[in-house]
């Protein structure tokens, strides 16, 4: 079946400017997590939604970032004002089982391929 | 609070040399292990798995041991291939924290032929 995809896979902006990265996780996946990983460096946590309840936006370095889930699916991850720090890929992950089903333990997540952001 | 510490890269190997990558951990409660690998340009995926202490997760030759008593769980292989270069990410999920899972930085392994 189709796995989580995001779009654009690369985006290329200018300082200051806004940009919109989108994911689509694979169908039926209540959990879903945006990921930034610089280079060289592991991931850092951004934010994470599951199923209605509210999304926990501990993670989101900045209030120039922000996300939004639809419809408990597509997810669009937003930043606003756009920083050369903020150069990095963006990854997107699902899993399936909210944390309670499964013993308490987050499922295995399923990541896509990315958005590569580069801010001139 | 939690973390994984996965030693330093890149690791650098001839084809068909053996592979270790250390994995050690700190948990709050009792958590699920994971490795995921990340090849060039694509997007991070699951290797294999371990839930529970002394399980032992494979996957394409690879495997780790969930150690509880030594809070670890070290990637192998017995003779890597030019196509495992990649970077390979331990992460742990703890029943008793949050559910955002918790990533080591990576491990970048590079294969010569």
């Amino acid at each position: 079946g189709a796995g989580v995809s995001q779009s654009p896979s690369n985006k290329v902006t200018e300082k200051g400017k806004d940009v919109e990265l989108r994911c689509d996780p694979i169908s039926g996946h209540t959990a879903l997590y945006w990921y930034r990983q610089s280079l060289g460096q592991g991931l850092e946590f951004l934010i994470y939604f599951q199923g209605n309840s509210a999304p926990d936006k501990s993670g989101l370095p900045s209030d120039r970032f922000s996300a939004e889930r639809t419809g408990g699916s597509v997810s669009t991850l937003t930043i606003q004002r756009t920083q050369q720090e903020d150069s990095a890929v963006y990854l997107c992950a699902s899993s399936l089982e909210p944390p309670r089903l499964a013993g308490g333990h987050t499922d295995t997540q399923y990541f896509g391929p990315g958005t590569r952001l580069t801010v001139l | 609070g939690d973390s994984v510490t996965q030693m330093e890269g890149p690791v650098t190997l001839s084809e068909e040399a053996f592979l270790t990558i250390n994995c050690t951990y700190t948990a709050t409660g009792y958590p699920s292990l994971f490795w995921y690998v990340q090849y060039p340009g694509e997007g991070l995926q699951l290797l294999l798995k371990a839930t529970k202490a002394d399980d032992k997760g494979s996957n394409k030759g690879f495997e780790a041991t969930y150690r509880k008593e030594t809070t670890s769980f070290h990637l192998e292989k017995g003779s890597v291939q030019v196509s495992d270069s990649a970077v390979y990410f331990c992460a742990l999920s703890d029943e008793g924290g949050s559910y955002i899972p918790t990533f080591g930085r990576g491990t970048s392994l590079i294969v010569h032929p």
